[in-house]
């Protein structure tokens, strides 16, 4: 089966320190992936995603990047955090047919 | 333009059912998704019409309708753990999903 891994769970960092959020998935290969971020009470904001490594594409214009390294392994970073980048940040896999996306259990950062 | 509507919020009784609709406009259209997410949790996966008609898990259905633009998530014998956010999500032409904000479900004994 399928699983897939975020961390840390929780994050608090000062405006203007460098970010770093990890994603793996497990059990199958070649999978697509996305980064969200979900506002408190909002949508899903989709940031970035990935149909193989090294390909990225971007939603939104932001201080954020993404990197694909590994055909498994996704990773949201930043230069230089800022307050509207608190959130909750969701890492996401599917196959690529049928595109129903599985999510992972988030990282909750908070700007201060 | 691309939207995606559906109540903030919407209150039921344990035992009860409750239908959430979700409605959207698109150029593009592949399938529509249901995802549950708890507070502070993750969204998980529901289910996904992509022809238009009733699909029934166990106490959960969802319907769709492709030429109104519409599809809603029925909840039947609702339970106090069912309380969570439903997020409609349509898939458009490049298989890219387009998330509406989510319907807050509150359950009450």
């Amino acid at each position: 089966s399928q699983t897939i891994h975020q961390w840390p769970a929780t994050l608090v960092q000062p405006v203007g320190s460098p970010l770093s959020l990890e994603c793996t998935v497990e059990g199958t290969s070649n999978p697509n992936l996305y980064w969200y971020r979900q506002a408190a009470g909002r949508g899903l904001q989709l940031l970035f995603y990935s149909v193989g490594i090294g390909q990225i594409s971007s939603e939104v214009p932001q201080n954020l990047s993404a990197s694909r390294p590994q055909d498994r392994q996704f990773i949201l970073s930043s230069k230089k955090l800022l307050l509207s980048d608190s959130g909750f940040y969701l890492c996401a896999w599917s196959r690529t047919e049928p595109y129903e996306q599985y999510f992972g259990p988030g990282t909750r950062l908070t700007v201060t | 333009g691309q939207n995606i509507d559906q109540p903030t919020e919407m209150t039921a009784t344990e035992g009860a059912i409750v239908q959430i609709n979700c409605t959207y406009q698109t150029s593009g259209f592949n399938g529509l998704f249901w995802y549950q997410q708890h507070a502070g949790e993750a969204p998980t996966f529901l289910s996904y019409n992509v022809l238009d008609g009733l699909e029934e898990k166990g106490r959960f259905s969802s319907f769709l309708s492709r030429s109104k633009g519409y599809s809603y998530l029925l909840l039947k014998e609702l339970q106090m753990k069912d309380s969570a956010s439903y997020l409609c999500a349509w898939e458009d032409s490049n298989y890219q999903l387009i998330w509406g904000a989510g319907t807050k479900l509150i359950i009450k004994p």
